[in-house]
């Protein structure tokens, strides 16, 4: 039973290129969210998504960021023309349609920018 | 604002001892929480969860207690083992289905 799986754990990016970040729900697992994680803090939400919709993208910076869960495939979180401040840990978590509310997380994509 | 903080930011505990970790939460109309402990380069694993009306919830080795009068959460762990080391987070929902806000971590160190 494969838990939440995200892809690729590690990424290296240069300022100015894109980075795409992939995030596999459990399966039956119909809810994403999106975490962001800064060395030494906690998690701080970004983007809920339902398949093909964006529930709550409050967290979400305004520019160059951007989410999708389309009907077939990963959740992907599209970084554009990456900076510095993008380097941190992005978890993505995910909750059956029925569920209490615990959200299972994945184990990270873990972005550098050089 | 919105927070959800802790009151230590470390924890040192013999190892057999119990572990009690605590949280202040800001916003009374949360209505659900949940404990995470992360682990090194791992993602946050849940722990135990607990809705706004109940005051205990009891686990394996674990229990959470929610005061709501005084907005605080407190997790305990018995006989804490060396494998309990990690970092503890508190989080907390403001409606069903929605996003978690989490506190900044407790660092839960446990001696031989």
């Amino acid at each position: 039973n494969a838990g939440v799986m995200q892809n690729p754990r590690h990424l290296v990016r240069r300022r100015g290129q894109e980075a795409r970040l992939r995030c596999s729900p459990m399966k039956g697992h119909s809810h994403v969210y999106w975490y962001r994680q800064l060395p030494e803090e906690g998690l701080k939400f970004m983007v809920y998504l339902q398949k093909e919709n964006i529930i709550d993208e409050s967290g979400m910076p305004k520019e160059r960021f951007s989410a999708e869960f389309p009907k077939e495939g990963p959740s992907i979180l599209r970084i554009q023309q990456v900076v510095r401040g993008d380097s941190a840990a992005y978890f993505c978590a995910s909750r059956s349609a029925g569920g209490e509310g615990e959200q299972f997380f994945g184990p990270g994509t873990r972005l550098t920018v050089l | 604002g919105e927070s959800v903080g802790l009151h230590l930011p470390t924890l040192s505990v013999q190892e057999g001892d119990n572990s009690i970790i605590n949280c202040a939460y800001s916003n009374s109309a949360s209505d659900y929480f949940i404990w995470y402990k992360q682990e090194s380069g791992k993602g946050p694993q849940f722990i135990i969860d607990i809705r706004s009306n109940m005051d205990k919830r009891q686990g394996q080795r674990v229990t959470v207690l929610l005061n709501k009068t005084v907005k605080h959460l407190s997790l305990q762990i018995a006989a804490t083992q060396p494998g309990d080391s990690a970092v503890y987070f508190c989080a907390e929902r403001r409606n069903q289905g929605g996003k978690l806000i989490f506190g900044q971590g407790t660092e839960l160190s446990v001696k031989p």
